[in-house]
């Protein structure tokens, strides 16, 4: 059972369009990590939050952190195809372990 | 380059054979992760090392032995390798232990194949 629950699985959209990837959790988590992962590659990080209800924008990427610390969601402006990746949520449980969510594929579409 | 090294890339081995992958990083990183990533499932943590010497159980060790008698590395040891053991294996490390609110260095990854 995964304890971070990522929807949807697949997303696909056309470039210029916005996105919510959405990462949910019944666990509190001391802080909250994104990651982007592409195809051969390893995941590497875009933000952690660790506040309840803190929200960190990165260019066009916007993440939120619940107020109770057990959700996340990561939101896109204007797409580009460069954004295309498998984006992993990641919990931090205490401070040896990080609980990952089965990740969202994005696909943007020139 | 700062980066976390992870060897090799693809391996294609039968049931029983013992295999180790390495991991070798250059960040004089504390703490060390082994993960393996399967479909549908994301990446669930196998052993982790919070510094030389000192190696911990993540959420699937079974099967699975780590060492850590340097900093630098972390191989992973598989004893006798069986198909459920196949998946796509990655090494992290990051800075200090405290490992929730800093960032995970990733390997690109080993495919391994359990026949």
């Amino acid at each position: 059972t995964q304890l971070l629950e990522q929807s949807p699985q697949f997303l696909s959209i056309q470039e210029g369009e916005n996105l919510t990837v959405y990462c949910n959790s019944s666990s509190v988590f001391s802080s909250l990590q994104w990651y982007r992962q592409e195809p051969g590659e390893g995941p590497v990080l875009l933000v952690t939050v660790v506040t309840g209800g803190e929200v960190k924008k990165l260019k066009r990427l916007t993440f939120q952190f619940g107020d109770a610390r057990k959700d996340s969601s990561l939101h896109i402006t204007a797409a580009q195809t460069g954004d295309t990746g498998l984006y992993l949520c990641a919990g931090g449980r205490n401070d040896y372990k990080l609980s990952f969510g089965a990740g969202t594929t994005v696909t943007v579409r020139a | 380059e700062a980066q976390v090294t992870q060897n090799p890339r693809y391996l294609i081995t039968v049931t029983g054979k013992k295999l180790t992958v390495t991991c070798s990083q250059n960040m004089n990183h504390e703490y060390m992760s082994w993960y393996r990533q399967d479909p549908g499932l994301g990446l669930r943590q196998i052993y982790y090392s919070m510094n030389v010497e000192v190696t911990d159980k993540g959420d699937v060790p079974e099967g699975y032995k780590v060492s850590r008698k340097e900093k630098r590395n972390f191989p992973l040891i598989l004893e006798s390798p069986s198909p459920n053991q196949t998946s796509l294996y990655f090494c992290a490390s990051s800075p200090r232990t405290g490992v929730s609110n800093q960032p995970q260095h990733f390997g690109d990854g080993t495919r391994l194949s359990i026949l």
